[in-house]
């Protein structure tokens, strides 16, 4: 079936750590790919997106993710987390009108 | 500028009660959206509505119903509640895909089904 798979259900970092969320997808084709967050108390906002052209994309807050189309995979990374970064992350896959998400990756950055 | 907005942020029914969860976005957005979001399974799609006046169902619409009231407008029903149904609601808009390329979102509603 098709679907969207993040490795890691929840993450403890400390502060200044680095960061690599996995996310792979299973949809054939071509694809739009995006990282959402979801700070606690919030909605979700847009984090970065992947479209074409260069496989390595720069959001915002230092985030950076890499398409790699071989792998069917779009990691989010960070060189060095802040308490500020607690928050879930979601994967996400544009197929046609329909958006699929990640079940989701639960940052905690301990001070 | 107040993007989506969602209403009620909190709602507790009981088996069987009926009720519409409200939505309306003001960026002149033609696709929304209503997703649902459980602990471990993330969002997913319950009905879009990809322009007004066209509703389709997505990955769970089961229970559910949606109507396209107007262009802002796209309202989430639940004819008789059930407590699966316990969940987070949020409802998101967008421009067609390669205009716009993000979905925004509304701050969610929390129901309860007793």
């Amino acid at each position: 079936a098709q679907s969207v798979s993040q490795h890691n259900h929840h993450v403890i970092l400390s502060e200044a750590a680095s960061l690599e969320l996995g996310c792979n997808y299973s949809y054939g084709g071509t694809v739009n790919l995006f990282w959402y967050v979801q700070y606690p108390g919030q909605h979700l906002q847009l984090l970065l997106k992947y479209f074409s052209g260069d496989p390595l994309v720069k959001g915002i807050k230092g985030f950076e993710a890499e398409f790699i189309k071989s792998k069917f995979s779009f990691n989010l990374r960070k060189p060095s987390v802040q308490w500020s970064d607690t928050a879930e992350y979601f994967c996400a896959v544009n197929v046609g009108n329909d958006m699929r998400f990640g079940a989701g990756t639960r940052l905690t950055v301990k001070p | 500028n107040a993007g989506v907005t969602q209403t009620p942020k909190f709602q507790v029914l009981k088996t069987g009660q009926s009720m519409t969860l409200q939505c309306a976005q003001d960026m002149n957005h033609n696709s929304m959206y209503w997703y649902r979001q459980d602990p471990g399974m993330g969002l997913r799609l319950i009905y879009y509505s990809a322009s007004e006046g066209t509703t389709d169902k997505g990955e769970v619409p089961n229970g559910y119903n949606v109507s396209r009231l107007n262009k802002r407008e796209f309202s989430l029903r639940l004819e008789s509640a059930a407590p699966s149904q316990t969940s987070g609601y949020f409802c998101a808009s967008s421009e067609p895909w390669g205009l716009n390329e993000k979905l925004f979102f509304g701050s969610g509603t929390q129901l309860s089904v007793l």
